[in-house]
């Protein structure tokens, strides 16, 4: 079956200190992968996304850097993390024959 | 390019009255439409999708949608709430214009209470 897997489900880290959030899919291939944030009153927010390895493409500009190492993962991170970086964090995958997504369980980023 | 409007960030309902979330979407070719419910700090879950063919839509949880191209308009409903209904709720649109294929484009959610 499909699934996707995140972690950590949540995290507190201080300003200044480095992130790394980690996704990763299992049975399927070649996915269409997404990372996305939620913030209080701003709704979901893409950030990022990929149509494969090493192909990354940025919404937003800021403080995060997304890589994909292989087919099936999907990184997150910040070199040092600002206080409005705080959010709840999703990953979600899309294959090329569905027509929908399909979500992480999330990551709710706490930064102090 | 596609958007998507939610009306009503919050509504609140009776345990048992009607529920009726607005969603209208922008879009310049036949648009794909989902819409999603979130439980707190939980991921999204589809509860239904529109595609092609009939244009009421059912989904999970006793859900259903209509698909109004006139209107530009794919409203939830469910005929009787219940308290376990009680999320976060987001209608999208899908993108199948170049570079952004298969890109879904969320509404910023619509909050429903339920009140016993």
């Amino acid at each position: 079956s499909q699934t996707i897997h995140q972690w950590p489900a949540t995290l507190v880290q201080p300003v200044g200190s480095p992130l790394s959030l980690e996704c990763t899919v299992e049975g399927t291939s070649n996915p269409n992968l997404y990372w996305y944030r939620q913030a209080a009153g701003r709704g979901l927010q893409l950030l990022f996304y990929s149509v494969g390895i090493g192909q990354i493409s940025s919404e937003v500009p800021q403080n995060l850097s997304a890589s994909r190492p292989q087919d099936r993962q999907f990184i997150l991170s910040s070199k040092k993390l600002l206080l409005s970086d705080s959010g709840f964090y999703l990953c979600a995958w899309m294959t090329q024959n569905n027509y929908g997504y399909t979500f992480g369980s999330g990551t709710r980023l706490t930064v102090v | 390019a596609q958007s998507v409007t939610q009306l009503g960030s919050h509504v609140s309902v009776s345990e048992g009255a009607l529920v009726l979330l607005r969603c209208n979407y922008s879009s310049s070719v036949p648009p794909y439409l989902f819409w999603y419910v979130q439980y707190p700090n939980q991921g999204l879950q589809l509860l239904l999708k529109y595609t092609t063919g009939a244009t009421l839509v059912k989904g999970i949880n006793g859900f259903e949608a209509e698909f109004k191209k006139s209107e530009t308009s794919f409203h939830l409903t469910k005929p009787s709430a219940h308290m376990s209904d009680a999320a976060e709720y987001f209608c999208a649109v899908r993108s199948d214009r170049g570079s952004t294929l298969g890109r879904l484009y969320f509404g910023r959610g619509t909050q429903l209470t339920v009140w016993p």
